[in-house]
């Protein structure tokens, strides 16, 4: 399958900070950018996607930054809270051209400490 | 966007025996997706379903192995045969709305365990 790299494997932030998440894909062909959350014991979550047309994306805390040029996007989550801890993963697929099973990346674990 | 109901949810299955696990959705997909999530571990795509036609199959994953049913348009099953302790992991079940502002939907998994 396709890679996406994701970065860093796990992550401690204080409550109320900026936690911040990175991916990196190969296949220029990926057109759907997704990031998902899941917590122990469910399935994962879709929490806010992006195209390649647009370069950012806000959905109250949560962010999407996205740099086609550099085949990059990240995740930023702002004034973070507990609530928040949880395993993050970014994805892509080729949603509008072909093959729309996605690829993850390997997965972020994010502990917001109070 | 759709919502899925996967059974079972944890199982403890015997090596050398299968499982067979359901997943059904409340609205009609053209696409059905199974992945496998071992402990502490990503996803990784088993195999793509689409109605009235044979499922189709990533690396590393055979359809002896992993028999897949795709009966209509809102149910699957996915057969674990002849399980090993290897086959230990979470299974989900994956569907694409194909609605332009929803994404992929995911079942809450079938963990099994396999002694």
């Amino acid at each position: 399958q396709q890679q996406v790299k994701q970065s860093p494997q796990s992550l401690i932030v204080q409550k109320g900070g900026i936690s911040i998440i990175n991916c990196a894909y190969e296949n220029t062909a990926f057109d759907y950018f997704p990031w998902y959350q899941q917590f122990p014991g469910k399935g994962p979550a879709l929490l806010i996607a992006i195209r390649p047309d647009v370069s950012e994306k806000k959905e109250g805390r949560f962010t999407i930054s996205f740099n086609k040029s550099a085949k990059q996007f990240s995740l930023h989550i702002m004034d973070s809270q507990p609530g928040d801890s949880a395993t993050y993963f970014c994805a892509a697929s080729r949603r509008d051209t072909g093959r729309r099973a996605l690829t993850f990346g390997s997965g972020t674990r994010l502990q917001v400490q109070p | 966007s759709a919502v899925i109901s996967q059974k079972p949810s944890r199982d403890i299955c015997q090596r050398g025996t299968s499982l067979t696990i359901q997943c059904q959705v409340d609205s009609q997909v053209t696409m059905m997706f199974w992945y496998r999530q071992q402990p502490g571990q990503s996803l990784t795509l088993i195999a793509t379903a689409n109605q009235g036609s044979e499922a189709t199959y990533e690396s590393g994953f055979v359809i002896d192995k992993f028999p897949i049913s795709r009966p209509n348009l809102t149910f699957s099953t996915l057969t674990v045969s002849n399980m090993s302790p290897e086959d230990s992991s979470i299974y989900l079940c994956s569907v694409d709305s194909a609605v332009a502002n929803y994404g992929y939907t995911f079942g809450s998994g079938t963990r099994l365990t396999v002694v």
